[in-house]
Order: structure tokens, then sequence, then C-alpha cells
């Protein structure tokens, strides 16, 4: 069964960039594709982007292209950057495999001066 | 984007009763190709990732039990409860992955009656 733990720093101050981490056990990168999800407090949530078993990525143009998704095979790792953080980025952020075949437990990430 | 929906927002109902949620998207999510509608249903309860309950509009995950089950195919979907039980009490939420960026409803919060 696969599990994803996830790991980063939860408070930023604005312009700075957030860094997130995920590792897969149980599955192999190559098995599938993986991505970010957020959710800001209280609210829905926000697909942030994907990247697949080739390496080719996808983002929300709502980030408008400060999101990064990023992999590291030898690891079984990837990893999320979003650069020039606001208060408008203060969410739970959650790695995910697939359509939501799997997720992280979440990390909380809050922006504030 | 592609908008998605959800009809109603809250919805109470008691226990062993049906439970209707409906999910619209502005666009088609039927890939012609491969005769499949790409719609996903999750369930997230307080302080919890979501957990997928559906994908391909119809298939259920693994482990998710029978009274869950999804319809529809186009711009119109539907998740039912059959009988409504007490651990269900959550929010539901659609997710369209037919293109980027994939989109959500905003949410069905289901409570007991």
């Amino acid at each position: 069964q696969v599990q994803l733990q996830q790991w980063g720093a939860g408070l930023l101050k604005p312009s700075e960039t957030l860094s997130l981490t995920c590792a897969i056990y149980g599955a192999s990168f190559d098995d599938w594709y993986w991505g970010w999800i957020r959710q800001a407090p209280g609210k829905g949530l926000e697909w942030i982007g994907e990247i697949k078993q080739s390496g080719s990525t996808g983002y929300n143009p709502s980030l408008r292209g400060r999101a990064t998704i990023t992999i590291d095979t030898s690891k079984n790792q990837f990893s999320l950057k979003v650069t020039s953080v606001t208060a408008a980025d203060t969410a739970v952020y959650y790695c995910v495999r697939g359509v939501g075949h799997g997720w992280g437990q979440g990390t909380l990430v809050t922006v504030s001066p | 984007d592609i908008v998605m929906t959800q009809s109603p927002d809250s919805l109470a109902v008691s226990l062993g009763e049906r439970a209707t949620i409906n999910c619209k998207s502005s666009q088609n999510v039927l890939y012609s190709s491969t005769k499949k509608n790409y719609l996903a249903w999750y369930q997230q309860k307080p302080g919890q990732p979501p957990q997928l309950l559906i994908y391909w509009a119809s298939t259920r995950e693994s482990g998710v039990p029978d009274r869950f089950s999804g319809s529809g195919s186009g711009t119109d979907f539907t998740l039912t409860i059959s009988s409504l039980q007490a651990e269900d009490v959550a929010v539901y939420y659609c997710q369209q992955y037919y293109t980027t960026p994939y989109t959500f409803g905003q949410g069905t919060k289901l409570e007991i009656k």
C-alpha cells in the first residue's frame, strides 16, 4: 500500500520561498504521476500542479509561474517550491498520487510578517 | 478553466436514508477515445486529507463501501450514498481531471438530520 510522507517549513514571511518534499513508500515514482493540492483555511481544494513519469510538469496558472515541481528518483521523492509567497498562499498543502489514489498527511504553511 | 458546480451546498439526511450530491461541469469531461469520464469524488472529514471515493465517474476506489456509487456522463454527475451512516458526515468534492488545471467543486457538507 502506497504511503506518502511530506515535510517542509510551516511558517514563512512574505516574499520567501515555500519548499515541501514528499517521500513515496510502497510504490515507484515510475508507476504513477504525482502532484500537489492545497486548501486554504476553511476553503475548498485547489490543484497546484503535477509531474509525470516522463518528468513533464503542469501547473495551475493561478500561481502565475511561481510553482515548480521536481523529482529525485534516487530517493523516490518529489518536491514543490513556490516563490514570492504572500498571505494568500497560507494553506494546508498535500502531496498526492495520481487522481488522489494516495495523499500525504498535509502540511500547514502560514505566511505572516 | 472548467468550472465545477456542486449542488446542494449542504445537505441533511436521516440515518439509513439516501443522500444524493450533484456535480455539473462547464465543459464535457468525457474523453471520446477512451470513453471515460474524467471525474472523481472525494470525502473529507475535519482535520484529515480528502479520501478518494470514486474515479472515472463510477469506479469505486478499493476499500470504499459499496453504499457509495457514482453516475453520470458528459457534464452531469451524481454521487449517491444509498444508506447514510454516521461516519459519512463529511464534506464531499467532485473534481475533473480531463484537462489542466484540474478543478474541484466548491464542496457539499453532509450532515445527519
